[in-house]
């Protein structure tokens, strides 16, 4: 299996252009998450997804941030616009439901950074 | 979901075991304890999980006291690749997915 896997690895913009992350998770994978990465606040939990349904999003910082999940293969957060508060590595996990392996399978992250 | 409280950094020989604690004095009788791994620039790794006894697999043992209010990650054999911040959650088993809440972890430097 191929991991989940994220897009952009990195990613570089200029405060108030629109970014996109991408996320495919495990596939027969039916939860999905958000995390994002600072040195300041460490691993923060920003949504997640059961059945491509958002559970979820009080982690979600403000109005800027929005989520989809448009298929169980699928799911992108959006920035928009974006700012140098933004500047962080967004992490994507996915995990089987119904059995407690406790385990959230991690991708390798979108390292984004906001001029 | 019960607080845990975990040293900020220890430090390892190559080859001793490394024993990571964590304290989870107010955990309730239906939270499990989990413990990943991030290794720099990496996405966080699942260790192992537990509710009352102690497990062990491949990667790791982990003990956890009777009366649950702490455990302890142990590596056997840590070598430098186990080199990495530990993140001790403690949260209940959901049927529809677990949200896991990461805290500041342990930085384990395992040194030669």
């Amino acid at each position: 299996d191929a991991g989940v896997i994220q897009s952009p690895r990195h990613e570089v913009t200029e405060m108030g252009q629109e970014v996109t992350l991408r996320c495919k998770p495990i596939s027969g994978h039916n939860s999905l998450f958000w995390y994002r990465q600072t040195m300041m606040r460490g691993l923060e939990l920003l949504i997640y997804f059961n059945n491509n349904v958002p559970i979820d999003d009080s982690g979600m910082p403000e109005d800027r941030f929005s989520a989809k999940m448009p298929n169980a293969s699928f799911s992108t957060l959006k920035i928009q616009p974006s700012e140098p508060r933004d500047s962080a590595v967004y992490f994507c996990a996915s995990s089987p439901t119904g059995m407690n392996t406790g385990e959230l399978f991690f991708g390798e992250g979108s390292r984004l950074t906001v001029l | 979901d019960a607080k845990t409280t975990q040293p900020p950094s220890m430090d390892c020989a190559e080859g001793r075991a490394a024993n990571l604690p964590c304290n989870h004095s107010t955990i309730s009788g239906n939270e499990y304890v989990y413990w990943y791994r991030q290794i720099h620039s990496q996405g966080p790794q699942y260790i192992i999980h537990g509710l009352k006894n102690n497990e062990t697999n491949e990667m790791a043992s982990l003990i956890i006291t009777e009366d649950r209010k702490s455990s302890t990650l142990i590596l056997p054999h840590a070598t430098l690749r186990d080199t990495a911040v530990y993140y001790c959650i403690v949260r209940v088993f959901h049927n529809a997915g677990n949200m896991l809440t990461f805290g500041g972890g342990t930085r384990l430097m395992v040194k030669p």
